[in-house]
């Protein structure tokens, strides 16, 4: 099946700083998703993206999906304390009856120093 | 408008004993998706379900696991006999039609003592 490889696996940051992470796959994904998953808590939806090359921003957050399809990346800047999360990129194909299974990359932990 | 609502939150099982989680979609939802997360690793596909119907349980262990989505009341896992590699979270997610944006619920973390 599909596998995601999602990089770094943490990072320690001070605030202020951008932070970049990105997924990588040997597979085509049609859709690529970044969440964020605070703990105890379910992943929340950041930016969805739909069409390969495609650069989305949602307020400090933007995403692109990249043009070979395999790939995306989220870059977030001047971090803030509530940023701290796990960051999770997840993609989805559109093909074969299958475009509602999310894959989902293992995540990058994100410690924000204040 | 509520979000997707799991419940419990926590559940305790000894080993060999049956959990039951229980999902209600979002207002609106028909399509419910169960997923699986184990500790430090991302969410993994286990079955989707429609009113009344299983379309795809691929990423389901064949044994002790079964999902069901009723005509009424919440779409349920229920998980027979658990073993202690049963201990992860499991969160639901429902959409209003295939293919449209999930959302999540909180998830259910099963320990298994």
């Amino acid at each position: 099946g599909q596998q995601l490889n999602q990089s770094p696996q943490s990072m320690f940051i001070q605030e202020g700083e951008d932070v970049s992470m990105n997924c990588t796959s040997s597979s085509i994904f049609n859709t690529w998703l970044w969440y964020k998953q605070d703990p105890g808590e379910g992943p929340v939806l950041l930016i969805a993206l739909y069409k390969a090359g495609e650069l989305t921003s949602n307020g400090r957050l933007t995403a692109q999906f990249g043009i070979t399809r395999k790939d995306s990346f989220l870059n977030i800047s001047a971090s803030i304390p509530s940023d701290v999360g796990i960051y999770f990129c997840a993609g989805q194909i559109n093909s074969g009856g299958s475009n509602y299974k999310l894959t989902f990359g293992k995540g990058t932990l994100l410690t924000v120093n204040p | 408008n509520a979000g997707v609502m799991q419940n419990p939150r926590h559940l305790v099982r000894r080993r060999g004993q049956e959990a039951r989680l229980r999902c209600s979609p979002m207002k609106g939802h028909s399509h419910v998706y169960w997923y699986r997360q184990l500790p430090e690793e991302g969410l993994k596909f286990m079955v989707y379900l429609q009113k009344e119907n299983i379309i795809d349980e691929s990423g389901m262990p064949k044994e002790r696991f079964s999902a069901e989505f009723p005509k009424e009341g919440p779409s349920i896992l229920r998980i027979q006999q658990v073993v202690r590699g049963d201990s992860a979270a499991y969160f639901c997610a429902s959409s209003p039609g295939v293919g449209t944006e999930a959302f999540f619920g909180q998830g259910t973390r099963l320990t298994v003592v």
